[in-house]
């Protein structure tokens, strides 16, 4: 089955600061890869989506993140981040099950910017 | 285009007792998918819905199921409830297609007492 890992649970990062949050995942075939992001007392909001071409993919709020296919990752990033940055984010992977749509995600990091 | 849309926002139930949480998808969206959400387990797949068949299915017990009309409406039932049911439950819809995005609603929190 595959699985999801996000390396830190916790980042506490001042206002300006540059952000980069990893995310590996284990599966060999084709598949599909987001970011989430859950401000607090809110639903899943779609930061970005990988489904094939550039691996440079560019989200809101100036997140972009890189697909390294070979060492299975979809590191989110940002160069500046703002108080408002503030919230959870989830990696999540889809693979394709019956041309389903389950996602399994990681455990999520905890992101506060201290302004 | 009126987002995903789930009721109710809070319930509390006790041990034993069964609960049906609703959702209705993004209109055109035919794919419906369930997720739990707990501070321990952190975000795990129910069970997913496309065009009223059950096409997928995560590790959960029999007590959870769901059911999707012909209006793509869906809902999930839990019987039996445990006190480790107490969770924050999410909807999504979709396409259903091969790469598109899943949309959350906003969740129904449970708390079993």
């Amino acid at each position: 089955a595959q699985s999801v890992s996000q390396h830190n649970h916790h980042v506490i990062l001042s206002e300006a600061a540059s952000l980069e949050l990893g995310c590996n995942y284990s599966y060999g075939g084709t598949v599909n890869l987001f970011w989430y992001v859950q401000y607090p007392g809110q639903h899943l909001q779609l930061l970005l989506k990988y489904f094939s071409g550039d691996p440079l993919v560019k989200g809101i709020k100036g997140f972009e993140a890189e697909f390294i296919k070979s060492k299975f990752s979809f590191n989110l990033r940002k160069p500046s981040v703002q108080w408002s940055d503030t919230a959870e984010y989830f990696c999540a992977v889809r693979v394709f099950k019956n041309a389903g749509n389950m996602l399994t995600f990681g455990g999520g990091t905890r992101l506060m910017v201290k302004p | 285009k009126a987002g995903v849309t789930q009721t109710p926002r809070y319930l509390i139930k006790t041990r034993g007792q069964q609960v049906t949480l609703s959702c209705s998808p993004i209109s055109g969206h035919r794919s419906v998918s369930w997720y739990q959400q707990t501070p321990g387990q952190g975000l795990q797949f129910l069970f997913e819905y496309f065009s009223e068949t059950q096409r997928n299915k995560g590790n959960f017990p029999g007590r959870f199921s769901g059911r999707q009309f012909s209006n793509s409406r869906s809902e999930m039932n839990v019987s039996t409830l445990e006190l480790g049911d107490s969770a924050l439950y999410l909807c999504a819809s979709s396409p259903g297609g091969l790469n598109t995005e899943a949309f959350f609603g906003q969740g129904t929190r449970l708390t079993v007492v």
